[in-house]
């Protein structure tokens, strides 16, 4: 019954290499994030998307690109993986238009790129 | 400009006691919303409490409670009776204007419970 779930916990790759990372919500959400957050535990918005819109904070490079299939999942796809996208990537989701509603995380992603 | 200031890298507390964490904000709009997370040493993001700009009083949840002092633009969140489950970061966390739906974070405070 995980609210925000995503996988893989770990992801361990190469530089140069091609990945991604899933994210699911079964909170009935209609807005998802993707969070950066670094070695120094700085928490970053890459990504918000919900049915109407895409923002995408302009400092992300283009190798990363979100994609939706459906109202319930936000996925992370990263190309050309670098050494400086190592880091722990949290998805999460919120009611859109509802200035109270928190953000419910996912148990984050640690990407290592060796 | 920073959104959020946190400018407590780390705290320190005896258990069973009340401690304050600092978090100032700056922002523009009447209307924004103010959240705490709790991030402990296992990683996942808890959410803790909300406070809305046009809420007229502190917000509590349990042991946690906000002192909200919109003139200054600070959200100080106090942990009352401090256990040691309570180590962990603390994150502040605010949304700007109705409709937005990023929140924006501060650099958060490492809260150690000795005990």
């Amino acid at each position: 019954d995980t609210a925000v779930s995503q996988t893989p916990k770990y992801l361990v790759t190469q530089m140069g290499n091609d990945k991604s990372i899933k994210c699911e919500q079964n909170l009935g959400h209609d807005t998802m994030y993707w969070y950066k957050q670094d070695s120094k535990k700085f928490l970053k918005i890459m990504f918000s998307y919900n049915n109407k819109e895409l923002i995408i904070n302009e400092t992300v490079p283009n190798r990363f690109s979100p994609k939706s299939p459906d109202k319930a999942h936000l996925n992370l796809h990263i190309n050309s993986l670098e050494l400086g996208d190592s880091a722990v990537y949290f998805c999460a989701s919120s009611q859109g238009g509802d200035n109270q509603s928190p953000l419910h995380f996912g148990n984050g992603t640690r990407l290592t790129v060796t | 400009a920073q959104k959020i200031t946190q400018t407590q890298p780390g705290m320190f507390v005896q258990e069973k006691e009340a401690v304050t964490l600092d978090c100032t904000y700056d922002t523009s709009d009447p209307s924004y919303g103010l959240f705490w997370y709790k991030q402990p040493s296992s990683g996942e993001m808890i959410f803790l409490i909300y406070q809305g700009s046009y809420d007229q009083q502190n917000a509590t949840e349990g042991r946690y409670s906000l002192n909200f002092q919109k003139a200054r633009k600070s959200a100080n969140l106090v942990i009352s009776a401090s256990q040691l489950g309570d180590s962990a970061m603390y994150f502040c966390a605010m949304r700007e204007e109705p409709g937005a739906n990023n929140l924006f974070f501060g650099t958060g405070t490492r809260l150690t419970v000795i005990p």
